[in-house]
């Protein structure tokens, strides 16, 4: 059963587009919401992550919108670049569990 | 070196094979992950080492055994591997298991003949 729903599976974007992917959740429990990018022959890096006490994070060009009460959230890709081309995860865990449920990815591409 | 390596980076082996993956951190970290990672599904854990102490083995088949030596090296011994076994294997590091933040490495790109 997957605790981590994202879509889409990818997308394509111009340069300077905003690529949005979302990512939905059912466990109630669930309190730290952690964004990871892979590019291709890289392991994951973590990227920026939220708790559920804030509606919105940014880090640079990348920003978390979160929503308690829907159960979802989101990451927006603020003036794409074709170097932010890469697999992006969404992930989950409860009360500082080592234990990540991760979303199934989603590939996005930037053209230039 | 810094962070998480693997080794090798790419692995072809038959079913009657056996062979190892290699991880190290060079993190200082107390806890150590295996993942696999397959194409289109999220990644799925395998096993967790805490003080080289595995305290999690998410339902993997005996064909996989883990090892952990010490904090900063975990090995994954792979014998009579099916098919679908085939897969990005990723080592993952926290700095002790009840934290959040894991640092991975570049996985090794396995494929079962």
């Amino acid at each position: 059963q997957q605790q981590v729903k994202q879509s889409p599976q990818s997308l394509i974007v111009q340069k300077g587009g905003i690529p949005i992917i979302n990512c939905a959740y059912e466990n109630t429990a669930f309190d730290y919401f952690p964004w990871y990018q892979q590019f291709p022959g890289k392991g994951p890096a973590l990227l920026i992550a939220i708790r559920p006490d804030v509606s919105e994070k940014k880090e640079g060009r990348f920003t978390i919108s979160f929503n308690k009460s829907a159960k979802q959230f989101s990451l927006h890709i603020m003036d794409s670049q074709p170097g932010d081309s890469a697999t992006y995860f969404c992930a989950a865990s409860a009360g500082g569990d080592y234990k990540l449920s991760f979303g199934a990815g989603t590939t996005v591409t930037v053209r230039a | 070196e810094t962070g998480v390596t693997q080794t090798p980076r790419h692995l072809v082996m038959g079913m009657t094979n056996k062979k190892s993956l290699k991880c190290e951190q060079h993190l200082g970290h107390n806890a150590m992950y295996w993942y696999k990672q397959s194409a289109k599904k999220p990644l799925e854990l395998m096993f967790v080492y805490n003080f080289k102490e595995q305290t999690e083995n998410n339902s993997v088949p005996s064909r996989f055994s883990p090892e952990c030596p010490n904090s900063s090296h975990l090995f994954l011994h792979l014998h009579t591997l099916q098919p679908e076994d085939s897969a990005l294997y990723l080592c993952a590091s926290s700095q002790d298991w009840g934290r959040d933040e894991q640092y991975f490495g570049p996985g090794t790109r396995l494929t079962v003949t």
